[in-house]
This record gives C-alpha cells, structure tokens and sequence, in this order.
C-alpha cells in the first residue's frame, strides 16, 4: 500500500524567501508524481505532474523534482509572495489510483 | 473547453436522507475518479469508473454509497441513509482514455456535504 508523507506539515515565510516542499512514498513503482494547490474551502488546482522517467518539472517560479529510487520529490517555489498561501498536496499514481499526502499548509506573511 | 464540474457545490442533508452528487468530466474524458477528503485528513481514492463501468471501487465503503457513470450523462455518487461520519468534501477528477498508464487527472472544485 502506497504511503505519502509531507514534512513539514506547516510553513511560515516572511515574503520573498524561497519555499521548500517535501514529500515522500514508499512505493517506488509510481507512474507519475503531481503537485497541487488547494485553497481554503476550494478545489484542487494542478501544478505540475512529473512522469515516472522525468527527473524534475520547471512552471514559472515553480520547479518539482522527483527521485523515484529514494522515494522523494521536492517543490520549490522561488521569491515567495503571499498569493502563494495555500496547502500545497503532492500525490503519486500508481496506474490510475492517487495517493495523497496530507499536505504542507504555506502561510507567506507580507 | 470546460474543466471538470461538480454539482451541487454545497449540500445539507439531515441524517437518514440520500445525498446525491454529480460530476460531468471534461470534454474527451471518459475516465471519471472519486475521492473524499474528511475534516483535517487527506484525499482518500474511492472509486473508478469508465463509461457502464465502475473499474475499481476499493476505496468505497461496503454499504449506502455507489457509484454509476452511465452512457448519456454525469457520474453519480450516491450516498443512502447519510450519517455525521459522512461529511466531508467530495471531489471528482477525469482524464482522457490512456490505457493502463496513468495520465494527468483535471479535478473538480468538489461537493461538501454536509450531514445535520
């Protein structure tokens, strides 16, 4: 059974200031990896999705990468601005099943 | 070309009554996935349907709730005889036909219920 893991669970950031978002699986037999932005009491937006043979996605001031060996991805989000406040999901798929972490909730004080 | 949309996007219902809910993929989809998000914990796979199908539905639990996506018409989520338990947030997501390799699933903005 597919585990997904966020650390840390909450992040506080003066604005400005890079972000890093971890995230972590158990089963390295993925097909893809997905990064999601969720807003309060909203649905989930996509960011970017890295396909199993890719090592990392570049959108914006967004860049996901992804070690499928160890199990990880990291999103990093560059000069950090208060829109960026929201829970941040990362999800693996295993053919067509999703496997959420429980996310990382971003606060970017101005 | 309209995203993935969900309906109703707030729904009350007291204790005992059937929560319904629908959700139209977008254009070309015919893969239609739900998951359910409880109050503080993470989205949970529920189920998988094709078109007259339902592929997968492991996730669901094993009475009151089912799951049809007919061949005219949205994918519906039925909930029978509700309980507090089963407020919660209810997304749809859809992607496009890719065979057994997963592809990009688009998400709906969700249904949260609400059982009084």
């Amino acid at each position: 059974k597919q585990e997904v893991t966020q650390i840390p669970a909450a992040l506080s950031v003066p604005e400005g200031e890079n972000l890093v978002l971890n995230c972590s699986f158990t089963d390295s037999a993925i097909y893809n990896l997905q990064w999601f932005r969720q807003d309060p009491g909203k649905g989930l937006t996509s960011l970017l999705l890295i396909q199993s043979s890719q090592r990392e996605q570049t959108s914006g001031r967004l860049n996901a990468s992804l070690d499928k060996s160890s199990g990880r991805s990291t999103l990093y989000i560059a000069a950090s601005q208060p829109g960026d406040s929201a829970t941040y999901l990362c999800a693996v798929s295993n053919d067509y099943k999703l496997s959420f972490g429980a996310g990382t909730t971003v606060t970017v004080r101005a | 070309n309209a995203g993935v949309m969900q309906n109703p996007r707030h729904l009350v219902r007291r204790r005992g009554q059937e929560a319904r809910l629908r959700c139209s993929p977008m254009k070309g989809h015919s893969h239609v996935y739900w998951y359910r998000q409880l109050p503080e914990e993470g989205l949970k796979f529920m189920v998988y349907l094709q078109k007259e199908n339902i592929i997968d539905e492991s996730g669901m639990p094993k009475e009151r709730f089912s799951a049809e996506f007919p061949k005219e018409g949205p994918s519906i989520l039925r909930i029978q005889q509700v309980v507090r338990g089963d407020s919660a947030a209810y997304f749809c997501a859809s992607s496009p036909p890719a065979g057994r390799a997963a592809t990009e699933q688009y998400f709906g903005p969700g249904t949260r219920l609400t059982v009084t």
